[in-house]
């Protein structure tokens, strides 16, 4: 059974950091990209980053690139997404999905931005 | 990058009614399409993928079509379970945007 299981969210001031993780398994983690999704509070979904099996290539959304860094280590099958700068903006419930199409998501952490 | 648009932004319909959501690319993306399906408070749900393939164990009445920038999702007959906010995504290039989503409710 695959399990995504995303932890590290919480509350942080403005221009403050988190790291969120989350632990894959149940399938081949280092075969698959990995993608963090995220969802404000009463908003659509948004892509956010991505980063291929061999972390050779990695892509931001524009609203994050040069604050998130994504990251993962196929050993210990954990994906990570570093979150510096944080905005009250970035406030949303954040996902791991594993790739494109595999309908594979964990069951998200709740990152909240605040003074 | 790739914008997504969806239409209607919402809708209400009755129970047992065919339903039908648009979806459009604004370049070609072949059929590289994603339909959610998210209730609220829980985890968004992959449908369909490729355009008109049914994730297994979907039901058949949830049904997708098209290809290149024009694709469509449709719920032949609507059931009370169905009420849910819908979402296309593209993934042909990254970043892979999502629609703004379609809310569907019961009349």
């Amino acid at each position: 059974e695959v399990q995504l299981v995303e932890s590290g969210g919480g509350l942080v001031k403005p221009g403050g950091s988190l790291r969120l993780s989350c632990v894959a398994s149940g399938f081949t983690f280092s075969s698959y990209s990995m993608d963090w999704v995220r969802q404000a509070p009463g908003k659509g979904l948004e892509w956010v980053s991505s980063i291929i099996s061999s972390s050779s290539y990695i892509y931001y959304a524009d609203s994050v690139r040069g604050r998130f860094t994504i990251s993962r280590d196929n050993a210990k099958n954990v994906l990570y997404l570093q979150m510096d700068s944080l905005r009250a903006e970035d406030t949303a419930v954040y996902y791991c999905v594993v790739g494109a199409t595999t309908g594979y998501w964990g069951q998200g952490t709740l990152v909240t931005v605040s003074s | 990058d790739i914008q997504m648009t969806q239409s209607p932004s919402s809708l209400s319909a009755s129970v047992g009614d065919r339903v039908t959501i648009t979806c459009q690319a604004s370049q070609d993306i072949t059929n590289f399409l994603n339909w959610y399906q998210q209730k609220p408070g829980k985890v968004p749900k992959l449908l369909i993928y490729d355009a008109s393939n049914l994730k297994t164990g979907v039901p058949s009445r949830f049904s997708g079509s098209g290809s290149g920038t024009n694709f469509t999702f449709t719920i032949s007959s609507l059931q009370p379970e169905d009420i849910a906010t819908y979402y296309c995504q593209q993934y042909d290039n990254l970043p892979r945007t999502f629609g703004p989503g379609t809310k569907v409710e019961i009349k």
